[in-house]
């Protein structure tokens, strides 16, 4: 079974633009979550969707993030203006919301603001 | 609400020595701890769980971790170090219900050394 599929795996941008990164989840999963990755903070959560449904955004950083999960196999984290400290990985997980709510992580993608 | 602190950002050891990395937990609800390693420009992929069964979870490659109440920890051993184990290795926690979010450790970057 293909894991979770993430693109782009880099993106070098400037600043000011708009970046999208997006997600396919394992089939069958119905929990969705973006973490970002850091030197200096680790591995934030910055939202999880369950069933679609945006349960938990308090890990946004600025209203310049958005993320939306339209349908259950596809999502999108969006950052509109983007700025040089948003430069970081960015990983998409997803669960099965069932059992011991392991997550199964895509290979990230790896955003440079200049 | 759940944390969890890793002890030692950096572990160093030689090839056949003993792996041990710590992580204490902190969690108002019983909880489900992980632990995930990390390969170079990789995703996160799971090392072992538990989830309120036996207190020594056995894991992939050898790694094997005991959860212990009474100390809130949920330490990461292996017998003898091989040097594929070079990683960055996270511990996790997550309240005891399917479709929450993990809360990530800073992570401990093991190097093993000939």
């Amino acid at each position: 079974d293909a894991g979770v599929i993430q693109s782009p795996r880099h993106e070098v941008t400037e600043m000011g633009q708009e970046v999208t990164l997006r997600c396919k989840p394992i089939s069958g999963h119905n929990s969705l979550f973006w973490y970002r990755q850091t030197m200096m903070r680790g591995l934030e959560l910055l939202i999880y969707f369950n069933n679609n449904v945006p349960i938990d955004d308090s890990g946004m950083p600025e209203d310049r993030f958005s993320a939306k999960m339209p349908n259950a196999s596809f999502s999108t984290l969006k950052i509109q203006p983007s700025e040089p400290r948003d430069s970081a990985v960015y990983f998409c997980a997803s669960s099965s919301g069932l059992g011991t709510g392991e997550l199964f992580f895509g290979e990230g993608s790896r955003l440079t603001v200049l | 609400a759940q944390s969890v602190t890793q002890l030692g950002s950096h572990v160093s050891v030689s090839e056949g020595a003993l792996v041990l990395l710590r992580c204490n937990y902190s969690s108002s609800v019983p909880p489900y701890l992980f632990w995930y390693v990390q390969y170079p420009n990789q995703g996160l992929q799971l090392l072992l769980k538990y989830t309120s069964a036996a207190t020594l979870v056995k894991g992939i490659n050898g790694f094997e971790a005991e959860f212990k109440k009474s100390e809130t920890s949920f330490h990461l051993t292996k017998p003898s170090a091989h040097m594929r184990d070079a990683a960055e290795y996270f511990c996790a926690v997550s309240a005891n219900q399917a479709g929450t979010a993990l809360i990530f450790g800073k992570g401990t970057t093991l190097s093993v050394s000939s």
